[in-house]
């Protein structure tokens, strides 16, 4: 079946660094990119999102980039905070099957002040 | 903001027990969603519906049943509880298409079953 693969699973990094998280996907038909924000004790939440004809998104200290011909999009958080400390999760959603909303794993990411 | 509330935070049953979960989004959306998640298996989707009394099978429906008597709430039964659906459940709602919209979830139940 179609999946996500997401790396790495865990990120530990330093207060104002850089973090980077890949996603790959096999379902051709993704068009659509969200990415979720899950904290302790709470509902993943919408952080950015991107589609297929867009090949780059930012908001303030986040991005994300896409390369459809390689199925691959990755998550850049620039000047990392220690409320940016949360597990991401990357989804591709496609065509118009509503079960067709997949997850990746998720990363655990850390960032130490 | 769309707000999706579950209506308890922790849950406590015993094997055996007939278990409601209840979901209410106040945004009127089309489309909502039930997944568990559960350490090292991420998310899976029990069930979704698209429209009032309309449901559909996600991947791990064995055990579940969902009802949607209104647009706004989707309750997620559990029939006969047992210990393997202690779990964290979300519960999520979309416009429709969802195919070009995101998720709003709600903050979780976590159901414990003794």
């Amino acid at each position: 079946g179609e999946n996500v693969e997401q790396h790495p699973s865990t990120l530990s990094v330093q207060e104002g660094d850089s973090a980077v998280i890949k996603c790959t996907y096999s379902d051709s038909a993704s068009n659509y990119f969200p990415w979720y924000k899950q904290e302790l004790g709470k509902g993943p939440q919408l952080i950015i999102d991107i589609r297929s004809n867009v090949g780059e998104k930012k908001d303030q200290r986040i991005a994300v980039t896409l390369n459809k011909t390689a199925k691959h999009f990755s998550l850049h958080i620039t000047e990392t905070q220690p409320e940016d400390s949360a597990v991401y999760f990357c989804v591709t959603q496609a065509g118009t099957s509503y079960d067709k909303v997949i997850f990746g794993p998720g990363t655990s990411l850390s960032v130490i002040p | 903001d769309v707000k999706v509330t579950q209506s308890s935070r922790y849950l406590v049953k015993r094997t055996g027990e007939k278990v409601f979960l209840e979901c209410v989004q106040d945004m009127d959306h089309e489309n909502m969603f039930w997944y568990r998640q559960d350490p090292g298996l991420g998310l899976r989707l029990i069930y979704f519906s698209y429209d009032v009394k309309m449901k559909e099978k996600g991947d791990i429906p064995e055990g579940y049943s969902v009802s949607r008597e209104k647009k706004e709430r989707f309750s997620l039964i559990l029939e006969s509880a047992s210990t393997n659906q202690t779990s964290m459940y979300l519960c999520a709602s979309s416009p429709f298409p969802t195919r070009n919209s995101p998720l709003h979830f709600g903050n979780g139940t976590r159901l414990t079953v003794t």
